[in-house]
C-alpha cells in the first residue's frame, strides 16, 4: 500500500527565513512524487513535481529514495508563500490516482 | 481554454438520500479523476475515469459510482448517504491521465 505522510500539520516562519516542509511516503515501486499547493479561496494546483526537477517560485523538492522523502524547501520566505501545501503519490504511469498527505498550513509572518 | 468547473457548490442530503455531483474537464482533457476531501485531510482517490471507462478505483465502497460521457464531463454518484459522506467532493481533469492535473473548485456535501 502506498502511504504519504506529512509531520507537520502547522509551520509559521518569519519572512526572509528558510523553510522546509517534510514528507515521507512509502511505496514499493519507483513513485511519481508531487507538491501540490492551495493558495487562499483558491483550488488545489501544482506547485511543482520530482521528475521536472525545476524551482518554482523558489521551492525545490529533492527526492531522497534512501530516506523515502521528498522534502519542500526555499531558502527565503515570503508572505505569499502563506498555504496549504500538500505532498503526493502517483504509483505507476498515471498521475491522476493521486495519494495525499494530510497537508501542512504553513504560515509566513511579516 | 476553460477550466475545470463542479456543479452544484455545495448541497445538503439527509442520511438514505442519494446524491449525484457534476464535473466538466478542462477542454482537451479527456482523463476524469474524482476525490473526497474530509475536513482537515487531505484528498482521498476514488476513481479515475479515461474515455468513459473506469480506470482505476481507491477503497471506496460500490455504492460509491460514476459516469464519464461522449464530452468527457463526469458524474459521481453516491447511494445510501452516510453522515461520514460529508466533505469536499473535488475532481481533476488531465490528458490521457498524466501530466498536471487540474483540480476543480469542488462540491461542499453535508449529509444530515
Amino acid at each position: 500500500a502506498q502511504r504519504v505522510t506529512q509531520p507537520e500539520k502547522l509551520l509559521s516562519v518569519f519572512k526572509g527565513a528558510p523553510v522546509e516542509l517534510k514528507c515521507n511516503y512509502s511505496y514499493s515501486g519507483s513513485p511519481e512524487l508531487f507538491w501540490y499547493v492551495q493558495y487562499s479561496r483558491q483550488r488545489l494546483q501544482l506547485l511543482l513535481r520530482h521528475i521536472s526537477r525545476e524551482s518554482i517560485k523558489g521551492f525545490t523538492a529533492d527526492l531522497n529514495k534512501g530516506e523515502t522523502s521528498f522534502h519542500l524547501k526555499k531558502p527565503f520566505a515570503q508572505e505569499e508563500d502563506s498555504a496549504m501545501y500538500y505532498c503526493a503519490l502517483a504509483g505507476g504511469t498515471s498521475y491522476g490516482k493521486l495519494t495525499f498527505g494530510q497537508g501542512t498550513i504553513l504560515t509566513v509572518h511579516p | 481554454e476553460t477550466g475545470v468547473t463542479q456543479s452544484p457548490t455545495h448541497l445538503i442530503k439527509t442520511r438514505g438520500q442519494q446524491v449525484t455531483l457534476r464535473c466538466s474537464s478542462q477542454s482537451g482533457h479527456n482523463t476524469v479523476s474524482w476525490y473526497q476531501q474530509a475536513l482537515g485531510q487531505g484528498p482521498q482517490f476514488i476513481f479515475q475515469y479515461y474515455r468513459e471507462e473506469e480506470n482505476g478505483r481507491g477503497n471506496f465502497p460500490p455504492r460509491f459510482s460514476g459516469l464519464q460521457f461522449p464530452n468527457y464531463s463526469s458524474e459521481l454518484n453516491v447511494n445510501a448517504l452516510e453522515l461520514d459522506d460529508s466533505a469536499l467532493y473535488l475532481c481533476a481533469s488531465s490528458l490521457d491521465g498524466l501530466g498536471e492535473q487540474y483540480f476543480g473548485p469542488g462540491t461542499r456535501l453535508t449529509v444530515t
